[in-house]
């Protein structure tokens, strides 16, 4: 229940294209999804994030696309550019859990932009 | 600002060996966290700590151990050393826990052979 399943492992797209990266989560309590970018030899940093009282938050090419319901939510590139190549991760938790912070990822998707 | 600094960036242990990883933030944040992240697996939960004299286990601590004497660093305790082990390792700490940007270090690659 604490799993958040992260698909596809693996992604190519085209300059200027859609990229579309998706996440699914069973644990109800989850209220914080954070999507995190990682470039080879770096740690990961915040991209974006979103609570479910919301259904899609964007930042400038980048969206979150939440479904409450169907306990998955996803991002979207828009106009895709090389340098998006990088690992994404997503991210779920829970304020529940005490205020630990403790975040569960997704198991990442490496994202390659070919110009 | 320096943010979260890790040392050392690169090891290689042997089977049995011990070894602190070094981690070390100037933010003044509370929450500190150890992961390790393996390919196509994430990053998975070691430690945590809340604060100052706290710490408590995350999703797979077997073979670590930590401690928190300060609010700035939260080395990492190897201890008889394992292939198992073999992986990157990332500090990270955030303000307020829940909800907000966690913050990352480079990563130490270690390999146990």
């Amino acid at each position: 229940q604490q799993q958040v399943k992260q698909s596809p492992q693996s992604l190519i797209v085209q300059k200027g294209g859609i990229s579309i990266i998706n996440c699914a989560y069973e644990n109800t309590a989850f209220d914080y999804f954070p999507w995190y970018q990682q470039f080879p030899g770096k740690g990961p940093a915040l991209l974006i994030a979103i609570r479910p009282d919301v259904s899609e938050k964007k930042e400038g090419r980048f969206t979150i696309s939440f479904n409450k319901s169907a306990k998955q939510f996803s991002l979207h590139i828009m106009d895709s550019q090389p340098g998006d190549s990088a690992t994404y991760f997503c991210a779920a938790s829970l304020s529940r859990s005490g205020n630990t912070g403790k975040l569960i990822f997704g198991q990442g998707t490496t994202l390659q932009v070919k110009p | 600002n320096a943010g979260v600094t890790q040392t050392p960036k690169f090891r290689i242990l042997k089977i049995g060996q011990s070894m602190t990883l070094q981690c070390t933030q100037d933010m003044n944040h509370n929450y500190m966290y150890w992961y390790r992240q393996d390919p196509g697996m994430g990053l998975k939960l070691i430690y945590y700590s809340v604060g100052a004299g706290i710490t408590d286990k995350g999703e797979v601590p077997n073979g670590y151990n930590v401690s928190r004497s300060t609010t700035e660093d939260f080395p990492l305790r190897l201890e008889l050393a394992a292939p198992s082990q073999t992986s990157v390792y990332f500090c990270a700490s955030s303000y307020l826990g829940w909800g907000t940007e966690a913050f990352f270090g480079q990563g130490t690659r270690l390999t146990v052979v």
